[in-house]
């Protein structure tokens, strides 16, 4: 594809449950980071990959928060026991030089 | 640290005015890179325009233009001829270093609605 996609769009969780959201970057970009996004603010940086290398994982809010990117491609970003407070967009973006390209993010809810 | 701040929550202009977003920024570091993106209501971030710490002239890309004044610390963003698809969130981000490898810290947005 053209562009950075995520999947799935919408998630719906029930508090304590897991949740895995998946993101797929513009081919041959290195570099990969995760955000979040609370409602009205702007994206937090939570994690970055370079390559399969998770070189800064410095806002990652706790060890419920876990992300991957086994094969420099695909990246995962697992929550474990989901808590009302993770709600929120979770945006992906790749970059290969300046220019960092967003996915359409997942929006979770914890209920 | 660095930090970004954007004191406008919301702006309200009317259609075909030019538009300033104000962006002030904070940083230690003296190479560094300044985005503005924009996110409607759909969700996706759209990057609009950038600007290099080192640049001597300030970034435009077709009506977005970045008025980049380093000592006072401002990246504002102005809208030429301001159209209707321009209502959205505008955010200020800034990145340290040059590096694809740096994370890009936000500021908390303006709002801007135009009126027809």
């Amino acid at each position: 594809g053209a562009g950075v996609s995520q999947s799935p769009r919408y998630k719906v969780a029930k508090r304590g449950q897991d949740v895995a959201l998946r993101c797929d970057p513009i081919s041959g970009h290195v570099s990969l980071f995760w955000y979040q996004q609370a409602l009205g603010q702007g994206p937090e940086f939570l994690t970055y990959f370079q390559n399969e290398a998770q070189l800064d994982k410095s806002g990652l809010p706790s060890d419920r928060f876990f992300a991957e990117r086994p094969e420099g491609s695909v990246s995962t970003l697992k929550i474990q026991r989901t808590q009302q407070e993770d709600s929120a967009v979770y945006l992906c973006a790749s970059s290969l030089v300046v220019e960092q390209f967003f996915g359409p993010g997942t929006r979770l809810t914890v209920l | 640290a660095q930090k970004i701040t954007q004191t406008q929550p919301g702006m309200f202009v009317q259609e075909k005015e030019a538009v300033t977003l104000d962006c002030t920024y904070d940083t230690s570091d003296p190479s560094y890179g300044l985005f503005w993106y924009k996110q409607p209501s759909s969700g996706e971030m759209i990057f609009l325009i950038y600007q290099g710490s080192y640049d001597q002239q300030n970034a435009t890309e077709g009506r977005y233009s970045l008025n980049f004044q380093k000592a006072r610390k401002s990246a504002n963003l102005v809208i030429s001829a301001s159209q209707l698809g321009d209502s959205a969130m505008y955010f200020c981000a800034m990145r340290e270093a040059y590096s694809s490898a740096s994370k890009i810290i936000f500021g908390s947005g303006t709002r801007l609605s135009i009126r027809p």
